[in-house]
């Protein structure tokens, strides 16, 4: 299998629950994206790791969770969302994290509902 | 500030008639500029990128974009739209921000092709 791919494609969870998103990349690349897409705001970048470490963390509500075992996995823990949290989650990748040309690839997303 | 604007949330044409789908930036630094395309349910692809070499660039599905530094823009243009052009489409600057190089993504516009 090539390229990004992210498990599962939808979910509906309460506010209750604890899940958690899987990212996989089959490119070789050292750094990977948490996104999250929302209807009619801009793409917000949640995390950011190069070589397992995380690099960035932009404000998000401790109840996102991500952890990078390896550099080819990237998972996002889910707990006691709200239903403002629903929106599509993106996962991405690239070369690199820093430097000025290297393009990022995503994956399909994960459909979150939250109840 | 340095950002990326998208001038058109929608954008409608005929089949067979010219895409334009606006993107202006601004910069401090000689920028990376990519276009991506979004089709419903789907991760965002990669559809071209400018790095500082030839300011015409040729992307896939028959797509093109111009890097204008006059004008700091980065229009994506292509002569004959099809029905499979309707997606959603995002202009992304890549920054030099804060010590490191950051995506910097419009808030896109969604291309409709009527038959």
């Amino acid at each position: 299998e090539t390229g990004v791919t992210q498990t599962p494609r939808h979910l509906v969870m309460g506010m209750t629950n604890k899940k958690s998103l899987k990212c996989e990349q089959h490119l070789g690349h050292n750094a990977m994206y948490w996104y999250k897409q929302s209807a009619k705001k801009p793409l917000e970048l949640m995390f950011v790791y190069s070589l397992e470490e995380r690099v960035e963390n932009n404000s998000v509500p401790s109840r996102f969770s991500p952890e990078c075992p390896n550099s080819s996995h990237l998972f996002l823990h889910l707990h006691t969302l709200q239903p403002e949290d629903s929106a599509l989650y993106l996962c991405a990748s690239s070369q690199e994290v820093g430097g000025p040309s290297y393009e990022q690839y995503f994956g399909p997303g994960t459909r979150l509902t939250v109840t | 500030a340095q950002s990326v604007t998208q001038l058109d949330s929608h954008v409608s044409v005929s089949e067979g008639t010219p895409v334009l789908l606006r993107c202006n930036y601004s910069s401090s630094y000689s920028p990376s500029l990519f276009w991506y395309v979004q089709h419903p349910n789907k991760g965002l692809q990669l559809l071209l990128k400018y790095t500082s070499a030839a300011t015409l660039v040729k992307g896939i599905n028959g797509f093109e974009a111009e890097f204008k530094k006059s004008e700091t823009s980065f229009h994506l243009t292509k002569p004959s739209a099809h029905m499979s052009d309707a997606a959603e489409y995002f202009c992304v600057v890549s920054l030099f921000d804060s010590g490191t190089y950051k995506y910097i993504f419009g808030t896109g516009t969604r291309l409709k092709v009527l038959a």
